[in-house]
């Protein structure tokens, strides 16, 4: 069965840094997207992704993010200057249309130091 | 702003009781709703999506329903096993999705 996969699947940086997640959509799926799960907490939506461009972002969704379509397989999300408080688990996911199911990958746990 | 509530926030039941998992939202104008199953430290399964215009979806041992007018969703589990022990989110789908905090199940043998 077809499943997302991230990686790395944790990530340790230091504050200041730019770290970039790696998310492999399921192959046949065009809307793609980036949530994130501080501890304790619930799932927060980041942005969503159609056709290379930002569908929807999250108000968390700032100039420090930024989302990237590399390839025809990898969906990348990019944090330019990493604060203590990006640290989370991020989860990609991915549905065929915008109203489907969506298909949740293992996440990356990122550590801001 | 949509607001998502999962009624209880923990659960624990022993093995082969049937159980009802509650989730309330705010705006009723949604597109769909997803159950979701969340394993200690892992991802999100999904169990059941069901759009707008449903009542009701059913997957095995699984049945939720919708009442999109009260803003209401519940997920039946029928005679439950240690293995469904987990955290159980539902999520509202209108252009970002929205997610509860969850019920945290555990199903004692």
């Amino acid at each position: 069965e077809p499943e997302v996969t991230q990686t790395p699947s944790h990530q340790v940086t230091q504050m200041g840094q730019e770290v970039i997640l790696r998310c492999v959509p399921i192959s046949n799926h065009l809307y793609f997207y980036w949530y994130r799960q501080i501890l304790g907490q619930k799932v927060e939506f980041l942005v969503s992704f159609y056709n290379n461009e930002i569908s929807e972002k999250s108000e968390i969704f700032d100039d420090q993010f930024s989302v990237e379509r590399p390839d025809g397989s990898n969906f990348t999300l990019k944090i330019r200057s990493t604060k203590l408080e990006d640290s989370a688990m991020y989860f990609c996911a991915s549905s065929k249309q915008t109203r489907d199911t969506q298909y949740f990958g293992p996440g990356t746990r990122l550590t801001v130091l | 702003k949509q607001e998502v509530t999962q009624i209880p926030a923990a659960l624990s039941v022993p093995e082969g009781e049937n159980l009802v998992l509650n989730c309330s939202f705010t705006d009723s104008a949604i597109y769909n709703l997803q159950w979701f199953r969340q394993d200690p430290g892992k991802g999100l399964t999904s169990l059941l999506l069901i759009q707008s215009s449903q009542r009701e979806q059913t997957s095995g041992r699984l049945n939720a329903s919708l009442d999109k007018s009260s803003g209401r969703s519940t997920l039946y589990i029928a005679a439950s096993q240690p293995g469904d022990s987990a955290t159980y989110l539902c999520a509202v789908n209108n252009n970002d999705m929205r997610f509860g905090a969850g019920t945290r199940l555990t199903v004692k043998p």
